[in-house]
């Protein structure tokens, strides 16, 4: 089964420090992978994806991420956090197995990151 | 991309009552799909609203309880019927245009928030 996860509940850091949001996934075949922002009382805001092509994926915001295929990884990361990163972070695979909507995504259980000032 | 409004945004509502989340999208898409996000946790589909005929339940949820009617290619609604404590979620409605449709990315409403006393 497709899945993803999400080792962190939590990760502080400090404004201006570099921030990694940890997520591996787990599936059969070549992986869709995604991430999410959800600010709070808000929806979720789509921030990149890798399908294929260059490791490295830049997204919104500042934001990249890098799939390793080697260690089915594909960490969130911003060279300088700001305050205003501090936000739920989803990491989301596309079921390939799916036998109805090509589109459905399984998220996992998401990363608060907290950027003090 | 697309633009995606729900109404309402949140609401209170008592035991064993009903209510309907409209989503609109500011455009034609292929598919879109209802979400909920039960508190502190990740989200999970309950099923592909399809245009003109009946939703694609995911396990664990069924027509009585969640009925969603898709009438056109813009817009979708979710009952939440029969309501109990236990249906107190933010319920979120998201879709795919033809550019996405392969990929797997989703656009999302901001949600609705409902609190079952």
């Amino acid at each position: 089964a497709q899945s993803v996860a999400q080792p962190e509940d939590q990760v502080n850091v400090a404004e201006g420090n570099p921030l990694t949001v940890k997520c591996t996934y787990s599936v059969s075949g070549n992986p869709y992978l995604f991430w999410y922002v959800q600010y709070p009382n808000r929806g979720l805001q789509f921030l990149l994806k890798y399908i294929t092509g260059d490791n490295l994926v830049k997204g919104s915001y500042g934001f990249e991420a890098e799939f390793n295929k080697s260690q089915t990884s594909f960490h969130l990361k911003k060279p300088s956090a700001l305050v205003s990163d501090s936000a739920l972070y989803f990491c989301a695979v596309r079921d390939l197995n799916y036998g109805g909507a090509t589109n459905k995504l399984i998220f996992g259980t998401g990363t608060l990151l907290a950027v003090q000032p | 991309s697309a633009v995606i409004s729900q109404k309402p945004s949140r609401d209170i509502c008592q035991r064993g009552t009903s209510l309907t989340i409209q989503c609109q999208v500011d455009s034609q898409v292929t598919m879109m799909f209802w979400y909920r996000q039960q508190p502190g946790q990740s989200l999970t589909l309950i099923a592909t609203a399809n245009q003109g005929s009946e939703a694609t339940y995911e396990s664990g949820f069924v027509i009585d309880k969640f009925p969603i009617s898709r009438p056109n290619l813009t817009f979708s609604t979710l009952t939440v019927s029969n309501m109990s404590p236990e249906d107190s979620s933010i319920y979120l409605c998201s879709a795919t245009s033809g550019g996405t449709i392969n990929t797997g990315e989703l656009f999302f409403g901001e949600g609705s928030r409902l609190t079952v006393l």
